[in-house]
């Protein structure tokens, strides 16, 4: 079955970054983009950007532009989001996501990592 | 930026009642690329309805979507206690994808 399973739980200083895993499996990871998506505490969901697991190829929302970097590696399955220079106003919880058989929509999440920023 | 406004921010319902909720598009969108999400405390997103109407996999038919061009909705027929949670829609038909604000749908 599809499954994606994300890193665990990070506290991080102000002015620091974060790189949080997202490993791919019961499916072939080269076959679909990965989205990241964010939540803060008691809001909505952010869409941040999507790497294409193939051919590495990034699409960044404009609001995370010079500051999250979305990399993969094929050999393990495995998509990383990288957010730097963070502030309090990044913490939340960050999913990874997939969308296998509904185009244009995310029908496989990951179990989403909290990421804390407070110094 | 396609922006999605969702309506009510509450609904406040009783199990077995039907349930409606509203998501308008600040400009049209593909109904291929609009989407329904339920979200349950500490869980992530689950889809219930992607290009507009069709349902994923595993979603109870009580569970169904509409519209098209900039009005969209999610129906559910007749709440279930499991069904009180915060629903989302979603869209891609233009990037960047962006999420409505969410509709909550509390046992009244």
């Amino acid at each position: 079955q599809v499954q994606l399973v994300q890193s665990g739980a990070e506290v991080k200083k102000p002015g620091a970054s974060v790189k949080v895993s997202c490993k791919a499996s019961g499916y072939t990871f080269t076959g679909y983009y990965i989205h990241w998506v964010r939540q803060a505490p008691g809001q909505g969901l952010e869409w941040m950007g999507r790497i294409n697991s193939n051919s590495g190829g990034t699409n960044y929302a404009q609001k995370f532009q010079g500051r999250v970097t979305m990399t993969r590696d094929t050999s393990i399955s495995t998509a990383y989001m990288e957010l730097s220079r963070l502030t309090s106003d990044d913490t939340a919880v960050y999913y990874c996501a997939t969308h296998i058989a509904a185009p244009g929509s995310l029908d496989y999440w990951g179990q989403g990592t909290l990421v804390t920023v407070s110094s | 930026e396609i922006v999605l406004t969702q309506s009510p921010g509450t609904l406040s319902l009783s199990p077995g009642e039907r349930a409606t909720l509203s998501c308008r598009a600040s400009q049209s969108v593909r109904s291929s690329y609009l989407g329904w999400y339920q979200q349950k405390p500490g869980q992530a997103p689950r889809l219930l309805i992607y290009g507009a109407s069709s349902r994923a996999t595993g979603i109870p038919d009580r569970f169904s979507g509409s519209g098209s061009g900039t009005d969209f909705t999610l129906t559910i027929s007749r709440l279930e206690p499991e069904d009180f949670a915060v629903y989302y829609c979603q869209q891609y038909g233009g990037s960047p994808l962006t999420f409505g604000g969410g509709t909550k749908v509390e046992i009244k």
